[in-house]
């Protein structure tokens, strides 16, 4: 069965700071990885995926996030934060089928 | 595309009424999911639905609490009877591979 942890309820980050959330997945079969951000009020966007290949992922907005396969992570960074970067984040893992298993999520606040 | 739309945006009921809500998928997609997130649960999966077949409902809370997709584009989720801890937001979200597009939601509050 397939699982995820997301270290860290609540990130703050300074503006331009290098943003870090935490993503540990587990899953009996080659997993497909993904960030989701939901602004205030909406409904969650897709940031990147992995599902083979590369391993380092870019997505929208400055976002990247690498698998890894032996740490059983798939952590999402940005070099600069932004103001706009505020948003919840969440870390989700599917099988082959359609089915995703979601984080709890990461609220990140980014200070001026 | 419009992408994922869902009615009502909002709704507010009283405790005892029947709660329909409504989702229209993205054209070509051939998977819809009903999750409900909350502050003291996060984001849970309630029901999804492949070619028009409900595959899992094994996330409905309960029997108060059904789904159905009659055509690939139009679906429900209905609460009958309605009880305030049933509040919260609603979504729908579709699917083609293995991407799942959102709605903007329904913001559902029984009181």
């Amino acid at each position: 069965a397939q699982s995820v942890t997301q270290l860290g309820s609540h990130v703050s980050v300074s503006e331009g700071a290098l943003v870090l959330l935490r993503c540990n997945y587990s899953s009996s079969v080659p997993p497909y990885l993904f960030w989701y951000v939901q602004y205030p009020n909406q409904g969650l966007q897709l940031l990147l995926k992995y599902t083979t290949g590369a391993t380092l992922v870019k997505g929208i907005n400055g976002f990247e996030a690498e698998f890894k396969k032996s740490e059983t992570s798939f952590h999402l960074t940005k070099p600069s934060a932004h103001m706009s970067d505020a948003a919840e984040y969440f870390c989700a893992v599917s099988d082959l089928a359609d089915k995703l298993i979601f984080g709890t999520g990461t609220r990140l606040q980014v200070f001026p | 595309d419009a992408g994922v739309i869902q009615s009502p945006r909002h709704e507010v009921t009283e405790m005892g009424q029947e709660v329909t809500l409504r989702c229209k998928p993205i054209s070509g997609h051939n998977s819809l999911f009903w999750y409900r997130q909350t502050m003291m649960r996060g984001l849970e999966l309630l029901i999804y639905f492949n070619n028009n077949v409900p595959i899992d409902d094994s996330g409905m809370p309960e029997d108060r609490f059904s789904a159905k997709m009659p055509n690939a584009s139009f679906s429900t989720l209905k609460i009958q009877p309605s009880e305030p801890r049933d509040s919260a937001v609603y979504f729908c979200a579709s699917s083609a591979t293995n991407e799942q597009f959102f709605g903007p939601g329904t913001r559902l509050t029984v009181l």
